[in-house]
């Protein structure tokens, strides 16, 4: 599958816990986005970046809210001392250059 | 004000019927536009991009009025695999984020 893949697809948490999402993006593309989307709404943006560098962290919704691509391949998103109200799907897209974003199946977070 | 707005639905049509969805942006300097299709619980795939001359794809067109800041996404002959959410989708002035509506759903019964 070449597609862009997320791990882990689910993960259940205790509020309190920290917790670290992979995006691994389509081989070629050396763009990365990070979105959340909640029950009913569509997916907002997080934050981007171009091979290793981070663009836009602004965005990314408090300062508990991390994300890193070392070495510009796969990414990760960390939550720290998650809180209910990160309950979300978070989904990771890849683009190979400023055009269509493709989207990976996302990992279905929730905080108990 | 949200920077893209859809009417939520749903809408149920029969198998067959022609369905037409709107969307609305508030930044008159957005430059790209999409169509993104979401199933229950999977995530966005793209279904089109929007140009301003207009494009289709099968039995989908869309349509773009940057006047108005208005697009539109038209369903001929719908099939029952077209029951989805249908995400407005708006390229902010950044370059690289995508602004979604809320997203419309579509039910398409025998």
């Amino acid at each position: 599958d070449t597609g862009v893949s997320q791990d882990p697809r689910h993960k259940i948490t205790k509020r309190g816990q920290n917790v670290t999402f992979r995006c691994d993006p389509i081989s070629e593309h050396n763009r990365l986005y990070w979105y959340r989307q909640t029950l009913g709404q569509g997916p907002e943006f997080l934050t981007y970046f171009q091979n290793e560098a981070q663009l836009e962290k602004s965005r990314l919704l408090s300062d508990r809210f991390s994300a890193e691509r070392p070495k510009g391949s796969f990414s990760t998103l960390e939550i720290q001392r998650t809180e209910q109200g990160d309950s979300a799907m978070y989904l990771c897209a890849s683009s190979p250059s400023r055009d269509t974003q493709y989207f990976g199946p996302g990992t279905r977070l929730t905080v108990l | 004000r949200k920077e893209v707005e859809q009417d939520p639905g749903p809408f149920n049509v029969p198998e067959g019927a022609t369905v037409a969805f709107n969307c609305t942006y508030s930044n008159s300097a957005s430059q790209s536009f999409f169509w993104y299709r979401q199933d229950c619980r999977k995530e966005p795939k793209l279904l089109m991009s929007v140009y301003s001359s207009g494009n289709e794809d099968g039995r989908f067109t869309a349509q773009l009025n940057r006047a108005s800041q208005y697009i539109s996404l038209l369903i001929r002959d719908s099939k029952l695999s077209d029951s989805a959410t249908y995400l407005c989708v708006v390229m902010t002035n950044s370059g690289y984020a995508l602004n979604f509506g809320k997203g419309t759903s579509l039910l398409v019964t025998p």
